[in-house]
């Protein structure tokens, strides 16, 4: 089953605007990851947030947690068109030993 | 360094038929992980495995079994397959035993059942 449920699930957006995507979850977690996957191919680690984490920065990326609300948000600053993928959220459950993926937005950046 | 490494690339099977997928860690890393991904979903945990030993099972049949060698490659075993097992199968490694480790995926299997 899937615990994060990324919204929107696709995203069309012009070069050199910003991105964001949601996700929320059900359970309690220990942290909350985003990664990135080109065309069906293998995963990418973009960034780990903390359950006790509510914003951190990666380069162009910005993740904020609120755990109050199970819910977390990418935001990706001036958009390239080497952005273009699907963006996943990972949950690791308190309590479970597994990471669990949402069902992932796709961005398209055009040109 | 080289990464996460999986084979084969590409796999056709029939229905019935059993399958072996492989995967090398990261050198250093201890821990490989099993994920399923059904076209146009998100990867589904299958398995871990921390120095030899699973650690975690997610909610996939018995026809599903993994291994961990001494030199902590891994093999995914899928016996009797079905049309539902055609997929992506990506191995993940990372250095500790919890998932909350950042995992490094592979490329991936792509599995088709005809």
């Amino acid at each position: 089953s899937q615990q994060g449920e990324e919204d929107p699930q696709a995203l069309s957006i012009q070069e050199g605007e910003n991105a964001t995507m949601n996700c929320s979850y059900k359970t309690s977690i220990n942290n909350l990851q985003w990664y990135r996957q080109n065309s069906g191919r293998g995963l990418v680690h973009l960034i780990l947030i903390r359950s006790n984490e509510r914003e951190k920065h990666s380069g162009r990326l910005r993740v904020t947690l609120d755990t109050s609300k199970k819910s977390s948000s990418l935001l990706i600053t001036a958009s390239r068109a080497a952005d273009t993928a699907s963006y996943f959220c990972a949950t690791d459950p308190v309590n479970r030993r597994a990471l669990t993926f949402g069902s992932g937005t796709r961005l398209q950046v055009q040109p | 360094d080289a990464g996460v490494t999986q084979s084969p690339t590409h796999l056709i099977k029939t229905r019935g038929q059993h399958v072996t997928l492989r995967c090398s860690p990261i050198s250093g890393h201890k821990s490989v992980s099993w994920y399923q991904q059904v076209l146009g979903q998100g990867p589904q945990f299958i398995f871990q495995y921390y120095e030899k030993e699973e650690r975690g099972r997610g909610n996939f049949p018995d026809r599903f079994s993994a291994r961990q060698f001494p030199n902590y490659s891994s093999e995914l075993n899928v016996n009797a397959l079905l049309l539902g097992d055609s997929a992506l199968y990506l191995c993940a490694s990372s250095l500790g035993g919890l998932v909350s480790y950042e995992q490094y995926f592979g490329p991936g299997t792509r599995l088709t059942v005809t």
